[in-house]
């Protein structure tokens, strides 16, 4: 198994920009998080899914932020738009409950710098 | 998260010392995962507790959860180079799981 991949693994953009960062969970998992990883916050649940569907987004900082899944397996978190203060690493992770254990599979990650 | 708070913050030892990080939550825990996160990458489940009392070991990590399920320890045996990394403990809550702000542990050769 490839385990959780993200795309791209570094991006670079202009403060105004549209950001849109990918993941692809492990096969047969059925929850989907994206996280939000800085030094001065730690590392932060921004939205999850389950079976697809958005189960809880309270952790997304402002309108800025969206997320999707339209299938089950893809998901994309857009930031439109960019500010530097969204500069963070973001991670995606997979789970699948149904294993008794929740053990969450994360991605390398996505670095993300707005300047 | 400060409903999660772990200590020391970082850690700095000399390779084959043992070591003890600890997680401490104000309310009960119904399930603590420790994850371990190299610099720049991302997290690697390392265990799962659940029950009061309960002890588990990988390779040279043991990990507890006390009786009253509101701490748990990690210890490092022998420390290695490689166990270098940041330590993060995380509690259960429904789907999600929330994340202690880390301990940095740093092993001299």
């Amino acid at each position: 198994d490839a385990g959780v991949i993200q795309s791209p693994r570094h991006e670079v953009t202009e403060m105004g920009q549209e950001v849109t960062l990918r993941c692809k969970p492990i096969s047969g998992h059925n929850s989907l998080f994206w996280y939000r990883q800085t030094m001065m916050r730690g590392l932060e649940l921004l939205i999850y899914f389950n079976n697809n569907v958005p189960i809880d987004d309270s952790g997304m900082p402002e309108d800025r932020f969206s997320a999707k899944m339209p299938n089950a397996s893809f998901s994309t978190l857009k930031i439109q738009p960019s500010e530097p203060r969204d500069s963070a690493v973001y991670f995606c992770a997979s789970s699948h409950p149904g294993t008794g254990t929740y053990e969450q599979y994360f991605g390398p990650g996505t670095r993300l710098t707005v300047t | 998260s400060q409903e999660l708070e772990q200590s020391p913050q970082s850690l700095i030892v000399q390779e084959g010392k043992n070591l003890t990080i600890n997680c401490t939550s104000s309310k009960t825990l119904y399930g603590l995962y420790w994850y371990k996160q190299k610099y720049g990458e991302g997290l690697i489940f390392l265990m799962m507790l659940q029950k009061g009392g309960e002890e588990k070991s990988h390779e040279k990590i043991t990990a507890k959860l006390d009786e009253k399920k509101q701490q748990s320890s990690l210890h490092i045996t022998a420390s290695q180079p490689s166990h270098a990394g940041i330590y993060l403990c995380g509690a259960v809550l429904g789907f999600k799981t929330i994340f202690g702000a880390g301990t940095r542990l740093f092993v001299k050769a």
